[in-house]
């Protein structure tokens, strides 16, 4: 019945691993969205696909890469990873793209660089 | 960077309504209004927006000010599970949600 859902929960993990977070929605929604949240709290868009089509790609090191195999997934990749890196990451959903559209957000990944 | 202005926490008591501010002077006309929460150790969930006129759902009511400036989150009854940050976020044509510090709200049972 989960709406957005997260895999995996936690990760832990050495500098330098490439790891992946993936992400599902079961609401039919067209576009998806991966945020990340730091340790001061600050929530930050990274990416969103509508249609599988990247529309929105802010100032992310090109050791992220998102991938949205159908319009109901969208991975998130990360190559070479820092202790910076560590923060929970979520993934979010909508219908359509406007300012009257609401997001639905998944449970979280939370991620630790050792 | 985040273009509206809240407190940084906010107190209330159980079963009593709460109003939570905030300042956007610099909306544009076709910005929305939209709030968030986010309860501890959980993803951000919808609350409310609007455009110009005031808007009620079953989770809360949103009085917007008449030159858009401000807006005011109204919890009508504050439960201890309504304890979160709530955030007030304006959306414009590029449909992003740029999240500020929002306002911490902590319910006193």
């Amino acid at each position: 019945d989960t709406a957005v859902s997260q895999t995996p929960k936690y990760l832990v993990t050495q500098m330098g691993n490439d790891k992946s977070i993936k992400c599902e929605q079961n609401l039919g929604h067209d576009t998806m969205y991966w945020y990340k949240q730091d340790s001061k709290k600050f929530l930050k868009i990274m990416f969103s696909y509508n249609n599988k089509e990247l529309i929105i790609n802010e100032t992310v090191p090109n050791r992220f890469s998102p991938k949205s195999p159908d319009k109901a997934h969208l991975n998130l990749h990360i190559n070479s990873l820092e202790l910076g890196d560590s923060a929970v990451y979520f993934c979010a959903s909508s219908q359509g793209t406007s300012g009257t559209k609401t997001q639905y957000f998944g449970p979280g990944t939370r991620l630790l660089v050792l | 960077d985040a273009k509206t202005t809240q407190p940084n926490s906010m107190e209330s008591n159980e079963e009593e309504p709460v109003h939570l501010p905030c300042n956007h002077s610099t909306i544009s006309g076709t910005d929305y209004i939209h709030w968030y929460r986010q309860l501890p150790s959980q993803g951000p969930e919808y609350v409310i927006h609007g455009l110009t006129s005031n808007v009620n759902n079953r989770m809360a009511s949103l009085a917007i000010a008449e030159d858009r400036k401000s807006s005011t989150l109204i919890l009508h009854r504050a439960t201890l599970r309504d304890a979160a940050v709530y955030y007030c976020i304006l959306v414009d044509s590029s449909y992003k949600l740029i999240f500020g510090s929002g306002t911490r709200l902590l319910v006193r049972p």
